[in-house]
C-alpha cells in the first residue's frame, strides 16, 4: 500500500488541461514542501517534472506546474499533447523511519 | 552527458543474493548522494536507499539488514548488495541521484535492472 494517494487514472482531450492529486499526511506532504513529481513512459525510466512542491528542471515544459495546499499536492498539465501520455508519480519527503515515499501513480490518458 | 547504467539483475532463488552495479558517467559518484528505487513489475515506485557523499547509508524498513548499498570512487560505481531475497523484492531497481534538503527527489535515472526472486 502507497503512503501517498493517487488517482488510478486521469484523462483529457488534446489542448485541455487536467489535474493529478497526491495526497498525504502532516507527516509527508502537508509537512514539508518536499514534494516532486516525475512522469514514466512504459518501459522507461521516470523523468524528473517537478520539485520542491512547484519548481521545475530545466527543460521541462511550462505547461508542468505543482502546487500544494494542506495535505495534498498537485501537478497541473495545461495543453495536453498526446506525448504527456504517461503514468505519473508524486513523490516527499516523510519524517517516518523511511525517509522517501512514493504515490500509487496515476495514468494520464489523452484521448 | 550524465549516464547511469546498471548491471547485474537477473534470476535468483528465495533466500539467495545479487549484487548491482550502477556505472556513472558525467559526474562524480562520491561527490554526490545516489539512491537505489525499485518498481515491482506494474507497480509503483519505492524508495530503497541512499548513500551520503560523506558515506552514511539508510534504508527503508522492508530491506534493512538484508541489502548493502555501497560505492567504489576508483570505479565510478554505486552498487547495491541484497542478500535473504524474497519474492516481494521482485521489481526493476534503479539507481538514481538524489537531491534536495532531504535528499528525496532524484534527478538523473539509470534504465534500471530487472531483479526475478523465483524458485
Amino acid at each position: 500500500q502507497s503512503a501517498l494517494t493517487q488517482p488510478a487514472s486521469v484523462s483529457g482531450s488534446p489542448g485541455q488541461s487536467i489535474t493529478i492529486s497526491c495526497t498525504g499526511t502532516s507527516s509527508d506532504v502537508g509537512g514539508y514542501n518536499y514534494v516532486s513529481w516525475y512522469q514514466q513512459h512504459p518501459g522507461k525510466a521516470p523523468k524528473l517534472m517537478i520539485y520542491d512542491v512547484s519548481n521545475r528542471p530545466s527543460g521541462v515544459s511550462n505547461r508542468f506546474s505543482g502546487s500544494k495546499s494542506g495535505n495534498t499536492a498537485s501537478l497541473t498539465i495545461s495543453g495536453l499533447q498526446a506525448e504527456d501520455e504517461a503514468d505519473y508519480y508524486c513523490n516527499s519527503y516523510t519524517s517516518s523511519s523511511t525517509p522517501v515515499v512514493f504515490g500509487g501513480g496515476t495514468k494520464l490518458t489523452v484521448l | 552527458e550524465v549516464q547511469l547504467v546498471e548491471s547485474g539483475g537477473g534470476l535468483v532463488q528465495p533466500g539467495g543474493s545479487l549484487r548491482l552495479s550502477c556505472a556513472a558517467s558525467g559526474f562524480t559518484v562520491s561527490s554526490n548522494y545516489m539512491s537505489w528505487v525499485r518498481q515491482a513489475p506494474g507497480k509503483g515506485l519505492q524508495w530503497v536507499s541512499v548513500i551520503y557523499s560523506g558515506g552514511s547509508t539508510y534504508y527503508a524498513d522492508s530491506v534493512k539488514g538484508r541489502f548493502t548499498i555501497s560505492r567504489d570512487n576508483s570505479k565510478n560505481t554505486l552498487y547495491l548488495q541484497m542478500n535473504s531475497l524474497r519474492a516481494e523484492d521482485t521489481a526493476v531497481y534503479y539507481c538514481a541521484r538524489a537531491l534536495g534538503d532531504y535528499l528525496y527527489y532524484f534527478d538523473y535515472w539509470g534504465q534500471g535492472t530487472l531483479v526475478t526472486v523465483s524458485s
